[in-house]
């Protein structure tokens, strides 16, 4: 199974603050790397798919970014309704993995 | 557009058999552009990929579950179903089911999700 690692498991942040995530597979997994955001009590809803292609209707101030092994998801202004928990995932080869989640606090 | 509902008992009894169902609304679900698959999340826990199934009924499944996992589906009701026989404690979570989006060289992310039905494994 390829493994997924993601960092910092958390932190804490405020509105307006620039927030990278970074995530990394233990193989290539050439794009095939999605990004979703995950509030309590709800279903995971994805951000990005194929490493940088937005998903509809998702605010342009998220943005992702890499190939092969490392990754990274990208909040370029921090907004309330962003604070959250936020996964990566391979769909490279099956079993599809998950990282482990970094949620994004408020300072 | 598309919603899914997931439907089922909310308690099991170890070693029984845990069965969900997925019901898919406001969209097709014979379309070859999509998979249909199954997520679950311990409480306070991660995502966990149980597995996944094409409308031409070929599975593909976690390693980690498949000896215990089953997912089919039934066109002509525009559902998809788990099974997972022999659950345990460690079977609680909140079970998702999913869409996603295949690719012409592979698959992309699951982007239309139930909301979430919650099974309880205990006596």
């Amino acid at each position: 199974d390829i493994q997924m690692t993601q960092s910092p498991s958390s932190l804490s942040a405020s509105v307006g603050d620039r927030v990278t995530i970074i995530c990394r597979a233990s193989q290539s997994i050439s794009s095939y790397l999605n990004w979703y955001q995950q509030k309590p009590g709800k279903a995971p809803k994805v951000l990005i798919y194929a490493a940088s292609s937005l998903q509809s209707g998702v605010p342009s101030r998220f943005s992702g970014s890499g190939s092969g092994t490392d990754f990274t998801l990208t909040i370029s202004s921090l907004q309330r309704e962003d604070f959250a928990t936020y996964y990566c995932q391979q769909s490279y080869s099956t079993p599809f993995t998950f990282g482990p989640g970094t949620k994004v606090d408020i300072k | 557009q598309v919603q899914l509902q997931e439907s089922g008992p909310g308690l099991v009894k170890p070693s029984q058999t845990l069965s969900l169902t997925c019901t898919v609304s406001g969209g097709s679900i014979s379309s070859g552009s999509y998979y249909w698959s199954w997520v679950r999340q311990p409480a306070g826990k991660g995502l966990e990929w149980i597995g996944l199934i094409y409308t031409s009924g070929s599975t593909n499944y976690n390693p980690s579950l498949k000896s215990r996992v089953t997912i089919s589906v039934d066109m002509s009701k525009k559902e998809f179903s788990l099974r997972l026989s022999s659950v345990t404690a460690a079977d609680t979570a909140v079970y998702y089911c999913a869409r996603g989006v295949r690719g012409l060289t592979g698959y992309y992310g699951m982007d239309v999700w139930g909301q979430g039905t919650t099974v309880t494994v205990s006596s």
